[in-house]
């Protein structure tokens, strides 16, 4: 099946500093690729779907300016939370859809903000 | 607002018994997924049944959907205690050219040994 990574599994970060999540699909382009973040024993939520050459479409109440998205290459997305805050700690998931639509989601990223 | 709602939000049952799990959304949708997420970890496909399909089956699993009242079902049939995990379904609608896949907040199955 298509597999879809993510990097860094992981990671815990200053207050005021930025983090880079990288989403992958490994075997597969992926025209369409999907960021959420998932707050414990919750739901999946959207923040952006992010098509290769063009801008991401943020959700309602996403900050675009926080969550910089860049969909360089048609196996490669990643999310930039900038300035990050206690409040941004979160688990990050990203998805990549093939031409006929089905997702593929990555293990995710666990963000710490301390 | 959430497109999928899953039903019930907690489910405990002894391993091999039946374990059923409902998702109800609420527009047109093309295609619907059902994922496990076992807990601080990343979601795994398990089964997509499209609009079309009513019926699908997968080892011990099996999805139903039923356009008409707009619900799945997912029933593991001879649960084991690995099952335990959270599992969402999500749907695709379509909008403004792309499919938006939503999810619901998840059932959380615990299987007892």
């Amino acid at each position: 099946g298509a597999v879809v990574s993510q990097h860094p599994s992981r990671v815990i970060c200053k207050s005021g500093t930025s983090v880079k999540i990288e989403c992958r699909s490994l075997d597969f382009q992926a025209t369409t690729m999907f960021w959420y973040r998932q707050f414990p024993k919750q739901s999946l939520m959207l923040m952006a779907t992010s098509n290769e050459g063009s801008k991401a479409t943020y959700e309602q109440g996403v900050e675009k300016d926080k969550f910089l998205i860049n969909h360089a290459s048609l196996t490669l997305s990643t999310l930039t939370v900038t300035s990050a805050h206690p409040e941004d700690s979160s688990f990050y998931i990203c998805s990549a859809a093939t031409d006929s639509y089905e997702q593929y989601f990555g293990p995710g990223t666990r963000l710490t903000v301390t | 607002s959430q497109q999928g709602e899953e039903d019930p939000q907690a489910l405990s049952i002894q391993e091999g018994e039946n374990a059923t799990m409902n998702c109800s959304y609420k527009t047109s949708i093309n295609n619907l997924q059902w994922y496990r997420q076992n807990s601080g970890r990343g979601l795994v496909h398990l089964i997509l049944i499209r609009s079309n399909e009513r019926e699908k089956h997968s080892g011990r699993l099996r999805v139903t959907l039923d356009t008409s009242k707009k619900s799945s079902s997912l029933l593991i049939t001879a649960s084991r205690a690995a099952d335990t995990a959270s599992y969402f379904c999500a749907t695709d609608h379509a909008s403004g050219g792309s499919y938006i896949p939503t999810f619901g907040r998840g059932t959380s199955l615990i299987v007892h040994p």
